[in-house]
């Protein structure tokens, strides 16, 4: 069975922080995905990112980066400098590659203030 | 830019009622997905298509039912609304394999009274 376990339910930093958001996976697939989705108060899920099993590179995207270690089942994300308009829940979802359907996190929700 | 559009943003509706929730995706998506969120159960799958006419059972199907008559449109069905189906239901779809992300619409809310 797959498993997505996001432990922080919410966080509250003040502009300029630096956060991560943390995610813990579950599979006895060799071959998964892994994804970060953005859900911004309007409601609509933005897919940010995608990693495979075999890539274990990390990534940055602006203000985000992303740190995959299969050693420990983690794939978490990082925000440089955060901002009002990161605001959002954010979820971490698992695909694996015998399966067509996603296995999302419980969420965390990014409160920023100024 | 892939497009999911759900025909309804907010719904209410009465206990007993017969409920369809439609979703249209423009960019020809082999797999569509129904979702249900609540606050701190996160997404959960309740049905799934892989293909026109073809659907699974997600992990909470039981008082849901599904449609898919067109490549482009998924319609998820309760058959008798209850009080406990009162959540945001968000429709999915993605191209067949390869790890393609999900791309979502932008939810209905039902509430049931």
């Amino acid at each position: 069975a797959q498993k997505v376990t996001q432990a922080q339910t919410e966080i509250s930093v003040v502009e300029k922080e630096d956060v991560t958001l943390d995610c813990v996976y579950e599979t006895r697939d060799t071959t998964y995905y892994l994804f970060w989705y953005k859900q911004p108060p309007s409601g609509e899920l933005v897919f940010l990112i995608r990693r495979n099993s075999f890539d274990e590179q990390n990534e940055i995207s602006g203000r985000y980066s992303w740190n995959f270690q299969k050693s420990t089942s983690s794939f978490n994300f990082t925000i440089t400098a955060s901002q009002v308009v990161d605001s959002a829940v954010y979820f971490c979802a698992l695909l694996t590659g015998t399966a067509s359907k996603l296995t999302f996190g419980t969420g965390t929700r990014l409160q920023v203030t100024l | 830019d892939v497009k999911v559009t759900q025909s309804s943003r907010y719904l209410v509706k009465r206990t007993g009622e017969k409920v369809f929730l439609e979703c249209v995706q423009d960019m020809d998506h082999e797999n569509m997905f129904w979702y249900r969120q609540d606050p701190g159960l996160g997404l959960r799958l309740i049905y799934f298509s892989y293909d026109v006419k073809m659907k699974e059972k997600g992990d909470i199907p039981e008082g849901y039912s599904v449609s898919r008559e067109k490549k482009e449109r998924f319609s998820l069905i309760l058959e008798s609304a209850s009080t406990n189906q009162t959540s945001m239901y968000l429709c999915a779809s993605r191209r067949q394999g390869g790890g393609s992300p999900l791309h979502f619409g932008n939810g209905t809310r039902l509430t049931v009274t």
